[in-house]
């Protein structure tokens, strides 16, 4: 079983729909989450980063935490077909010593398409 | 400014060729990373240089070799590479143990 789930889609929507996107993970370690988005052939870019459970929001985008359900989500409102490309959950352990410094683990990315 | 640069863009090499990969970033960042993308994947952690010191080696071939010459610079050394070796490079930089950006990548193909 992998240390985090990430359904890869893809997944389609009309312009102006709420995107939903989820990861699970198994490891309990982590404890802070990223999201990014990926364009064809570019460099993945920071879209959220989350340390707490709870929400955060920035603009169209909110993440959420849930620690004990080990789930995080990212919500996209009004969505534009500018927002087609893949979206890839990351996630790291606690501390900066060993092994596990600054290591990211990511999911298997989900592709969505916005269509006008 | 959240800026990583890389150059090439793009390098076509053949499996006899040494190149270089080069990335650079001016944000103050004291760790910094590569990354290789295939296609449909998710990035795959090759090195993490902390304070110009290599810190994690994800057991990478040595036809691999990383370089940082000082706090802003990375550079990945390439050498005597296979075709499967074809990939998107990425090099990433961050605060110690904090969220990490992302340059444009360099797209490798080995011929």
């Amino acid at each position: 079983q992998k240390e985090v789930e990430q359904d890869p889609g893809p997944l389609s929507v009309p312009e102006g729909a709420i995107v939903s996107l989820n990861c699970t993970y198994s490891n309990s370690a982590f404890q802070y989450f990223m999201w990014y988005r990926q364009y064809s052939r570019k460099g993945p870019e920071l879209l959220m980063y989350t340390y707490s459970s709870g929400n955060k929001e920035d603009g169209r985008f909110t993440a959420q935490v849930d620690k004990s359900s080990k789930y995080i989500s990212l919500f996209i409102r009004d969505s534009q077909p500018s927002d087609s490309a893949t979206y890839l959950c990351a996630m790291r352990r606690l501390g900066a010593g060993g092994t596990s410094y600054g290591k990211l683990t990511f999911g298997q990315g989900t592709i969505l398409t916005v269509h006008p | 400014d959240t800026e990583v640069t890389q150059t090439p863009k793009h390098l076509v090499m053949g499996m006899t060729n040494k190149k270089s990969l080069k990335c650079e970033q001016h944000m103050g960042h004291r760790a910094m990373y590569w990354y290789k993308q295939k296609a449909k994947k998710p990035p795959e952690l090759m090195f993490v240089y902390s304070y110009e010191k290599l810190s994690i080696n994800e057991s990478v071939p040595s036809r691999f070799s990383p370089e940082c010459p000082n706090s802003s610079l990375l550079n990945l050394h390439l050498h005597a590479l296979q075709p499967e070796d074809s990939a998107l490079y990425l090099c990433a930089s961050s605060q110690v143990a904090s969220e990490q950006y992302f340059g444009p990548g360099t797209r490798l193909t080995v011929t």
